[in-house]
């Protein structure tokens, strides 16, 4: 039973295309994230949402919509895609919102590639 | 914010040496320490964390140690294997803070030679 999924875990598509990926945990727990690994592998936090709300939004182009429903689902929307949006995408969860002293369970990654 | 720095970049070692990875951190706030490793195409999995009221953990092969008064922390890796072989990355996080935060370092890509 994968505690963070994530789908889909391959995206290739063309500049300018408006693409989603969707993530789910099954761990009950209250805070989510989105982290972006690029090429040299650096894992860079993007947003963070505690229990549906947004409680960390880095500078992230506004072309990169989060969107969670409920506490288990965050979601990215990424519109006009850009050769440089090309990496890696983690989601990730954590029990709660309770400083950064907890561990944080990642998925699978969606890798992203822009032709 | 908090600034964490991981040495070296890469490692190299043989099969049954040792391995130390070093991260340091700015924050004194700080005092949740996390070390992740990330296999080849795989998700990043916490493989040991410490808290600033310890200055040492062990888990089998692995330890990781804590100095607070020089803010730095160290992952060690006694009788290395080849599926050691891995991305390592360091984090630090301030537990009293609500934005659940933790900043990672750089990754350490750690090669173990058969």
């Amino acid at each position: 039973d994968t505690a963070v999924s994530q789908t889909p875990k391959y995206l290739v598509t063309q500049m300018g295309n408006d693409k989603s990926i969707k993530c789910e945990q099954n761990l009950g727990h209250d805070t989510m994230y989105w982290y972006k690994q690029d090429s040299k592998k650096f894992l860079k936090i993007m947003f963070s949402y505690n229990n549906k709300e947004l409680i960390i939004n880095e500078t992230v182009p506004n072309r990169f919509s989060p969107k969670s429903p409920d506490k288990a689902h965050l979601n990215l929307h990424i519109n006009s895609l850009e050769l440089g949006d090309s990496a890696v995408y983690f989601c990730a969860s954590s029990q709660d919102r309770a400083g950064g002293g907890q561990p944080q369970h990642f998925g699978d990654g969606t890798r992203l590639s822009i032709l | 914010g908090e600034n964490v720095e991981q040495h070296p970049s890469t490692l190299s070692v043989q099969e049954g040496d040792s391995a130390v990875i070093k991260c340091t951190y700015s924050d004194s706030a700080s005092n949740y320490f996390p070390w992740y490793k990330q296999e080849l195409g795989k998700r990043p999995q916490l493989i040991i964390d410490i808290r600033s009221n310890v200055g040492e953990k062990k888990d089998q092969r692995i330890a990781v140690t804590l100095n607070k008064t020089a803010k730095h922390f160290s992952l060690h890796i006694t009788e290395t294997q080849p599926e050691d072989s891995a991305v390592y990355f360091c984090a630090a996080a301030d537990r009293g803070s609500t934005l659940g935060r933790l900043y990672f370092g750089r990754g350490t890509q750690l090669t173990v030679w058969p």
